[in-house]
């Protein structure tokens, strides 16, 4: 157990929905990552928080949207959803911003998406 | 942009052989991350290797970062069906890049 957790574990929408994913980091953990995981892209970086503010940008969508709140929890909404947004959806956290390069993050266990 | 290649894509071997997987890049890293992933599971962190040559054990697996820092090995010594799963690298400088990971299954 990474100490990490998302809900919901699984969520089927469909086309053109608006869905939100949520995240809460381990305890002590400024740094919140969302992650979008296909089976042709990989792993992918969408956007990273630290203490309450945007701190970097990935290949993240103009449909997508994240915040991170007072409580360090993070929420990813995406919006206008297609059939290609299904994938699995990750956070992770990270005790520092990660402005050396040097941190370790530690993974949520999923929201899987599914897009009818 | 920075690219991570990771080979082989697939490995499937019996129980008890070795194996080594790759990760390759023409970028510098500050540091790499080797992580395992199962199915319906998050990546679960399995070493940070920071220095170029550095050379880490972990149980039956070993890790080694490039001298030039950007390739790094993970072999396994005697592979058991537990170490199924996806392994992913992910080089470090301002964030965190990751491969397309090899598919390794232990046969029983």
């Amino acid at each position: 157990d990474s100490g990490v957790t998302q809900t919901p574990k699984h969520l089927i929408t469909a086309t053109g929905q608006r869905v939100t994913l949520r995240c809460s980091p381990r305890s002590g953990d400024l740094s919140v990552y969302w992650y979008q995981q296909s089976l042709d892209q990989g792993l992918q970086f969408l956007i990273q928080y630290y203490n309450g503010e945007e701190r970097a940008k990935g290949n993240i969508l103009e449909r997508f949207s994240a915040q991170q709140f007072p409580d360090l929890h993070s929420e990813l909404n995406l919006s206008s959803l297609e059939l290609g947004d299904s994938a699995l959806y990750f956070c992770a956290s990270s005790a520092h911003a990660g402005d050396r390069g040097q941190y370790e993050q530690y993974f949520g266990p999923g929201t899987r998406l599914t897009v009818t | 942009t920075q690219l991570l290649e990771q080979s082989p894509q697939f490995l499937s071997i019996q129980e008890g052989e070795n194996l080594t997987v790759y990760c390759n890049s023409s970028s510098v890293f500050s540091s790499l991350q080797w992580y395992r992933q199962e199915p319906g599971e998050g990546p679960v962190l399995l070493v940070t290797v920071v220095t170029g040559g550095e050379v880490k054990k972990l149980k039956r697996l070993t890790f080694q970062f490039g001298d030039a820092r950007k390739d790094s090995s993970l072999h396994i010594t005697a592979a058991q069906p537990g170490d199924t799963g996806l392994y992913l690298c992910g080089g470090s400088n301002y964030k965190l890049t990751f491969g397309k990971g090899t598919l390794l299954t232990v046969n029983p």
